[in-house]
């Protein structure tokens, strides 16, 4: 149980172009589920926070205008990438907790690679 | 803000050699504290989670112990195998999971 899929899960688009990414929760509904950015040989940075019907919650310094992330509904949670530039090559991964918080694991996805080119 | 070091950030060992993995936070006020196991290019796998009201799990051959007032955890891996090779994170929770860098592990067959 608890698997969480992410789809695409490799994408490459030219440069000013916008990217979707899903992440859904297959086999159990999630009220808060999260993003995540991954750079060549470094560790995960949390991007924002998903909330289900809602607005996302921003880490510092992400802009909330360029990553978009609609929480639409407990299993679904999207985030796009608007007018994608190469520096936002990256491995984007989401999560998504099973249960209360402060108790429980975060499943993660399989992630997607994102290349702008 | 929570600030989370792994030590050694690359390990190489010989096949059956036991691992010893280091992970530092600064804030002790946390929920859980979390490793996780990464292949290339790939998501992650969660090993073993440790409330911060224990001191350690055990997972197969895999322990982790956590002193929260000194803000340290290690994961002990014993007689490691080839397909232990991956790297290695932690992250701890107080409600967001802040991620250290990482270890990565090679085990020479």
């Amino acid at each position: 149980g608890a698997v969480v899929s992410q789809h695409p899960s490799w994408v490459i688009c030219k440069s000013g172009t916008s990217v979707k990414i899903e992440c859904r929760s297959l086999d159990f509904q999630a009220t808060t589920m999260f993003w995540y950015r991954q750079f060549p040989k470094q560790s995960l940075m949390l991007m924002a926070t998903s909330n289900e019907g809602s607005k996302a919650t921003y880490e510092q310094g992400v802009e909330k205008d360029k990553f978009l992330i609609n929480h639409a509904s407990l299993t679904l949670s999207t985030l796009t990438v608007t007018s994608a530039h190469p520096e936002d090559s990256s491995f984007y991964i989401c999560s998504a907790y099973l249960g209360d918080w402060n108790q429980e694991t975060q499943y993660f996805g399989p992630g997607t690679r994102l290349l702008v080119l | 803000k929570q600030e989370v070091t792994q030590i050694p950030a690359a390990l190489s060992v010989p096949e059956g050699e036991n691992l010893v993995l280091n992970c530092s936070f600064t804030d002790s006020a946390i929920y859980n504290l979390q490793w996780f196991r990464q292949d290339p290019g790939k998501g992650l796998t969660s090993l073993l989670l440790i409330q911060s009201s224990q001191r350690e799990q055990t997972s197969g051959r895999l322990n982790a112990s956590l002193d929260k007032s000194s803000g340290r955890s290690t994961l002990y891996i014993a007689a490691s195998q080839p397909g232990d090779s991956a790297t290695y994170l932690c992250a701890v929770n107080d409600y967001k999971l802040s991620f250290g860098a990482g270890t990565t592990v090679t085990v020479r067959a």
